[in-house]
């Protein structure tokens, strides 16, 4: 996953606390994403960034909020955590979103909410 | 929702036979990308073919893209015990301005020593 970190790699949280996940990227891409990966749903998408505070939801953002305030840094915040929100979240970047490029993930950071 | 299914959910075989896992899809596309996830691990990108190609290899991967039957095979020849992951397609439709990236829930794929 060189390239590309999340932290933490392992988080467990109670109901109702604030949480906030990072990426970091050292790629100079401008293309960055968060995605949730859990059982029987493959990866769902949450947030996705195209730029220096440009971002956009994705198909499962409710209960989830975004930052982009430099290139390298994505930061995806749980206002209020759920049990829901229990899952393996994946950050990933890509250069550019024509039809030539593939993502690099980071190796994932998994939350529990108790 | 979901476009690239990949089928089967599960295959398990033994080192040096060769493995094949598939993807169909619902719309057109502009190009399919598989991956492979080890345990604990974030994807990796193995492979892009794009909707006007029909083969591409990587070393021991061949992938095939037929958009008439809106399918997608990968084949990985004389597997390896390392090659036990989990494979992902995942499908690239742009139309207009939109871009979608649309993920299948993978095949396990168990390779026996």
């Amino acid at each position: 996953d060189a390239g590309i970190t999340q932290s933490p790699r392992h988080k467990v949280t109670e109901t109702g606390t604030p949480v906030t996940l990072r990426c970091h990227q050292t790629e100079n891409h401008r293309y960055m994403y968060w995605y949730r990966q859990d059982p029987g749903h493959g990866l769902r998408l949450i947030h996705y960034s195209y730029g220096v505070k440009d971002t956009d939801k994705g198909e499962v953002s409710d209960g989830y909020s975004v930052s982009r305030s430099k290139t390298e840094d994505f930061l995806l915040t749980l206002e209020s955590a759920t049990s829901s929100q229990t899952s393996v979240y994946f950050c990933a970047i890509s250069e550019g979103v024509r039809e030539n490029y593939g993502y690099t993930f980071g190796s994932g950071t998994r939350l529990t909410v108790v | 929702s979901q476009q690239g299914e990949e089928d089967p959910q599960a295959l398990s075989i033994q080192e040096g036979e060769n493995a094949t896992m598939n993807c169909s899809y619902k719309t057109s596309i502009n190009n399919l990308q598989w991956y492979r996830q080890n345990s604990g691990r974030g994807l990796v990108h193995l492979i892009l073919i794009r909707s006007n190609e029909r083969e591409k290899h990587s070393g021991r991967l061949r992938v095939t893209l037929d958009t008439s039957k809106k399918s997608s095979s990968l084949l990985i020849t004389a597997s390896r015990a390392a090659d036990t992951a989990s494979y992902f397609c995942a499908t690239v439709r742009i139309m207009d301005s939109n871009y979608q990236l649309i993920w299948g829930a993978g095949t396990k794929l168990i390779i026996k020593p």
